[in-house]
């Protein structure tokens, strides 16, 4: 199992342009999120998603865009990138029902560390 | 209103010292998981112990304990004999299962030091 992938491991964008995060998992895990972690702020949730096909907001989801076409993908969109989007980004992923000793352990990509310049 | 609480921003301790790392969470359903992670300078995110609202017993894990205190929604991590490899950032974290999953919301998080 490569448990849960981030693509790229760095980038670096101008203002106003656009790309895509990508996240795939290969644990069958119905439950993905996407976080940006800014210094001194822990992780904020972004969006997140219970199943192929539903996605929900979270904390900070403006700006981001976000769809669950697989289980496995997750892939995070930023439509015109802004400097205050400058962080990084964990995508991680969580086995529903009970697993081992019923700790829905949410695991963790290796993030992506995002400039905007 | 902010679910977790970390008010210690940074802390030191002595190699071979124990360490209390503070974490309150406000919650209203009875049904709930508190989680700690590291984060090394490195980067991972990596899980070290988990605690269910239900369980009647503090968590333990190798060096890690969790000390739990319900009435008091406090969750504090315990790491007993610190090593060198402990310097890292702790993140408290919680799971509400009002009906099954629910995000994970973070603590800002504290560093820890540790001097040889």
């Amino acid at each position: 199992n490569a448990g849960v992938t981030q693509t790229p491991k760095f980038q670096v964008l101008k203002t106003g342009q656009s790309m895509t995060l990508q996240c795939a998992q290969d644990m069958n895990h119905e439950y993905m999120s996407w976080y940006r972690q800014d210094p001194g702020m822990g992780l904020r949730l972004i969006h997140y998603s219970v199943g192929a096909g539903i996605t929900d907001q979270g904390e900070v989801p403006n700006g981001y865009n976000v769809s669950r076409s697989t289980t496995e993908d997750f892939p995070l969109r930023l439509l015109s990138a802004a400097p205050s989007q400058t962080s990084v980004y964990f995508c991680a992923s969580t086995a529903t029902g009970q697993i081992a000793n019923g700790a829905y352990e949410q695991y963790f990509g290796p993030g992506t560390r995002l400039t905007v310049t | 209103a902010q679910k977790i609480t970390q008010t210690q921003p940074g802390m030191f301790v002595q190699e071979k010292e124990a360490v209390t790392l503070d974490c309150t969470y406000d919650t209203s359903d009875p049904s709930y998981g508190l989680f700690w992670y590291k984060q090394p300078s490195s980067g991972e995110m990596i899980f070290l112990i988990y605690q269910g609202s239900y369980d009647q017993q503090n968590a333990t894990e190798g060096r890690y304990s969790l000390n739990f205190q319900k009435a008091r929604k406090s969750a504090n991590l315990v790491i007993s004999a610190s090593q060198l490899g402990d310097s890292a950032m702790y993140f408290c974290a919680m799971r509400e299962f009002p009906s099954g999953n629910t995000p994970l919301v973070f603590g800002k998080g504290t560093r820890l030091s540790v001097i040889a």
